[in-house]
């Protein structure tokens, strides 16, 4: 069965600050994964996804998270926080023959000016 | 294109009233999917459909139950709504032919159970 961990429920970073948002996965399957935001009283939207392929994944808002099979990881980072980026994120994985996500429990980021 | 629309917004239930958290998609997805959200436990699986006709269930579907006659539709029922049951609803959709596609979601129904 296929599971996440993320690691850390709440983040907070200072404006300018990089960002890292931590998850490790489980699959009995090379998985498919995800990251999604989630901004107050909103829906979740996709950042970027890993599929097969290039292992340094690169998505909106100048997200990117790198797949390390070895480490079951992928987690999410960003150079530079933008007070705009404070929202929850939520890892995911599928593997992919049955289109279920499995989510993480979310991280928080808050960003300090 | 609406994308994903769910209706209510908000609903404050008593226990033991029933009701429907209706869905609706206009991008021909075959893929629906119901979860809900509670704070500190992320998104967990209620329900979903591959297709018209075809449902099957997730990670935590006691207390609901859906059917999927159009490809358009897919609500949402609480037969016997309890305070456990207070949450906030997403629906998803995801395009055919394509499991590692994204999902995309409703904006939500926040249910409250007294």
């Amino acid at each position: 069965a296929q599971s996440v961990t993320q690691l850390g429920s709440h983040v907070s970073v200072s404006e300018g600050a990089l960002v890292l948002l931590r998850c490790n996965y489980s699959s009995s399957v090379p998985p498919y994964l995800f990251w999604y935001v989630q901004y107050p009283n909103q829906g979740l939207q996709l950042l970027l996804k890993y599929t097969t392929g290039a292992t340094l994944v690169k998505g909106i808002n100048g997200f990117e998270a790198e797949f390390k099979k070895s480490e079951t990881s992928f987690h999410l980072t960003k150079p530079s926080a933008h007070m705009s980026d404070a929202a929850e994120y939520f890892c995911a994985v599928s593997e992919g023959s049955n289109y279920k996500l499995t989510f993480g429990k979310g991280t928080l980021l808050t960003v300090n000016p | 294109n609406a994308g994903v629309t769910q209706t209510p917004k908000f609903q404050v239930l008593k226990t033991g009233q029933s009701m429907t958290l209706q869905c609706a998609q206009d991008m021909n997805h075959e893929y629906m999917s119901w979860y809900r959200q509670d704070p500190g436990m992320g998104l967990r699986l209620i329900h979903y459909s591959v297709g018209a006709g075809i449902t099957d269930q997730g990670e935590v579907p006691n207390g609901y139950n859906v059917s999927r006659s159009t490809t358009e539709d897919f609500p949402l029922r609480l037969l016997s709504a309890a305070p456990s049951q207070t949450s906030v609803y997403f629906c998803a959709s995801q395009p055919p032919g394509s499991p590692f596609s994204e999902q995309y979601f409703g904006p939500g129904t926040r249910l409250t159970v007294t």
